[in-house]
């Protein structure tokens, strides 16, 4: 299993420009989920979902979109980039029930600059 | 709402230290609890996790936590710290059913070898 992937893993943006950030999970995890990580203030919740079709706010949702059409993918959309979005975004997956419980399987990230 | 925090933001050690790193939740229901591990320039790593039973966990590389439920604790400890012990730590609280796993500010963690 290649487990949870995200793509790209850097990338540079200017003000007011949209972008998708990628998302994917090949262990059928009904839960997925984006964080964002800025220092000092560990790892906030954006969006997340808990199947194809559901999505919630998180902590931060503010000039962020997702979608889950399929299990396995899930993307996040930045509408119109601002500079207080420059941030490492995790993505994260984990099943809802059984024995791992919900431990979550992280992403290896994506440092987002914007200029 | 579930909050998660963690006392100390930046922790300065020296090999062979013994460690504890402090982490308090506030919700009043089940939770699962969890530490994980960021190395510089990786992705967060599972740690240790509780879920229920012995609420003394060990994780990897010799990290164990005790959940204290009537303090909304769950500290964690290491006996002696090594230099590849550096990195970020993070205690995450799950609130029981659902999937939302809230992260603390996390501690950086300096083991001078």
């Amino acid at each position: 299993n290649a487990g949870v992937t995200q793509t790209p893993k850097f990338q540079v943006l200017k003000t007011g420009q949209s972008m998708t950030l990628q998302c994917a999970q090949d262990m059928n995890h009904e839960y997925m989920s984006w964080y964002r990580q800025d220092p000092g203030m560990g790892l906030r919740l954006i969006h997340y979902s808990v199947g194809a079709g559901i999505t919630d706010q998180g902590e931060v949702p503010n000039g962020y979109n997702v979608s889950r059409s399929t299990t396995e993918d899930f993307p996040l959309r930045l509408l119109s980039a601002a500079p207080s979005q420059t941030s490492v975004y995790f993505c994260a997956s984990n099943q809802l029930s059984g024995s791992s419980g919900n431990e979550q399987f992280f992403g290896p990230g994506t440092r987002l600059t914007v200029l | 709402a579930q909050s998660v925090s963690q006392h100390n933001h930046h922790v300065i050690l020296s090999e062979a230290a013994s460690l504890e790193l402090g982490c308090n939740y506030s919700y009043g229901g089940t939770v699962n609890l969890f530490w994980y591990v960021q190395y510089p320039g990786q992705h967060l790593q599972l740690l240790l996790k509780y879920f229920s039973g012995d609420p003394l966990v060990k994780g990897i590389k010799g990290f164990e936590a005790e959940f204290i439920k009537s303090k909304f604790s769950f500290n964690l400890r290491k006996p002696s710290v090594q230099w590849s012990d550096t990195a970020e730590y993070f205690c995450a609280v799950n609130a029981w059913p659902g999937g939302k796993l809230i992260f603390g500010q996390g501690t950086e963690l300096s083991v001078k070898p």
